[in-house]
């Protein structure tokens, strides 16, 4: 059972846009999730992170929302660049233990 | 911050040869290590979770006799892909964990390794 979704497996955005990435989960006892960029034949790239006391965290042109109430997630990246073309995967986890990850959303960021 | 090293980023190997993929703390000691493993499109599943000192603990699916995993030391975690067959090939994470406590837990991620067999 996917405990963490991403329903979207693709996003194209012009360059200089926002780039707005769901996941949703449906473990309420998640406390910490992070959101990772993978390249093609690459291991994952860490982005940025959250813990469930806080409700957003920024990071230059990344800022993940996390809404509690409604299990969901998002990442937002702006301005997108052709440089953030990659694969995004959201991950959850409780209590310090594994992550699970989601499905991950291909970004196409147009020129 | 914290750095995980795995190696190697990749590797290829024939049928029936075994293949170790090591997965180094290099400034922190990770009490707890994750391996992952990552089917073309899908998402990273959890394989087993090891601590130091003790037995790994397998996800169910996993074959243990299959994927040796070895956590000797605090800074160190090995995989070792035995007999390794073409529906091995995969791409394999490792995740770090320090003593730590909530809100991050202090994990931090390999940069994973890509494994071919042919």
């Amino acid at each position: 059972d996917q405990q963490v979704k991403q329903n979207s497996p693709s996003l194209s955005v012009q360059e200089g846009r926002i780039s707005i990435l769901n996941c949703d989960y449906t473990n309420s006892m998640f406390d910490y999730f992070l959101w990772y960029k993978k390249y093609p034949a690459e291991g994952p790239t860490f982005l940025i992170s959250i813990s469930s006391i806080k409700d957003k965290n920024e990071d230059g042109r990344f800022t993940v929302f996390l809404n509690k109430s409604a299990k969901h997630l998002s990442l937002h990246i702006v301005p997108s660049q052709p440089g953030d073309s990659a694969v995004y995967f959201c991950a959850a986890s409780a209590f310090g233990n594994q992550f699970y990850f989601g499905t991950g959303t291909s970004l196409t960021v147009i020129p | 911050g914290a750095v995980v090293s795995q190696h190697p980023s990749w590797v290829i190997c024939k049928s029936g040869t075994s293949v170790k993929i090591e997965c180094r703390s290099l400034d922190f000691q990770a009490t707890t290590m994750f391996w992952y493993r990552q089917f073309p499109k899908q998402s990273l599943m959890l394989m087993a979770t090891s601590n130091e000192g003790s037995k790994a603990t397998y996800e169910q699916g996993v074959e243990k006799d299959k994927f040796l995993i070895n956590h000797a030391s605090l800074t160190l975690s090995t995989l070792t892909v035995t007999s390794a067959h073409p529906e091995d090939s995969s791409f394999y994470i490792c995740s770090a964990r320090k003593l730590g406590t909530a809100p991050n837990y202090g994990y931090t991620f390999g940069s994973g390794t890509r494994l071919t067999v042919v």
